[in-house]
């Protein structure tokens, strides 16, 4: 089945720098998501984007599609302590099946 | 308070011993899905719901059952827990379909001798 696939795999920065994750898939879809995860515990959505949808903001969350390239990219700015956990990407097929289907994630450590 | 809840978050269980682990939702959700999580592959759906009476297998549906009998519940069962299904396991719910916002469990962690 398809995947998104994240890079890079894991990501170390300072506080007050940027992180920008990436997310590659393989069919045509009708949405992406990224969710957050604290080290074991349950994903958190942050951030839908529709196929037709070319950025979208939520506070110091950026989130691009490239649908041409098949690729969506998170940027989170000024980071800090609290953002260190794992992020995900999630897309449906695209095809008409409600299957989602999750990447393996980036770890984000952001030191003080 | 609008939540999934998971029951147990932890089990220790044999090779053979019949086990379920109970999904629940308070947000009239139509959409239910399992997903376990292992070490460097990410999270992979095991199975989905689309409504009552309405179940259709994800990408590693193989050792587990799955029921819709009520909106709310989605209880994941495992007939003949093996060691390879050791793992983390989550619940989801969302209000229409696999393309929409989905709300996590806290998760259940399974440990199969």
């Amino acid at each position: 089945s398809q995947q998104g696939e994240e890079d890079p795999q894991a990501l170390s920065i300072q506080e007050g720098e940027n992180a920008t994750m990436n997310c590659s898939y393989k069919t045509s879809i009708n949405n992406l998501q990224w969710y957050r995860q604290n080290s074991g515990r349950g994903l958190v959505h942050l951030i839908l984007i529709r196929s037709n949808e070319r950025e979208k903001h939520s506070g110091r969350l950026r989130v691009t599609l490239d649908t041409s390239k098949k690729s969506s990219s998170l940027l989170i700015t000024a980071s800090r302590a609290a953002d260190t956990a794992s992020y995900f990407c999630a897309t449906d097929d695209g095809g008409g099946s409600e299957k989602l289907v999750f990447g393996k994630g980036t770890k984000l450590t952001v030191n003080p | 308070e609008a939540q999934v809840t998971q029951n147990p978050r932890y089990l220790i269980t044999v090779t053979g011993k019949k086990l379920t682990v109970t999904c629940s939702q308070n947000m009239n959700h139509e959409y239910m899905s399992w997903y376990r999580q292992d070490p460097g592959l990410g999270l992979r759906q095991i199975y989905y719901s689309m409504n009552v009476e309405v179940t259709d297998k994800g990408d590693v549906p193989e050792g587990y059952k799955v029921s819709r009998k009520e909106k709310r519940n989605f209880p994941l069962i495992l007939e003949s827990p093996s060691p390879n299904q050791t793992s983390l396991y989550f619940c989801a719910s969302s209000l229409w379909g696999g393309a929409e916002t989905q709300y996590f469990g806290p998760g259940t962690r399974l440990l199969v001798l």
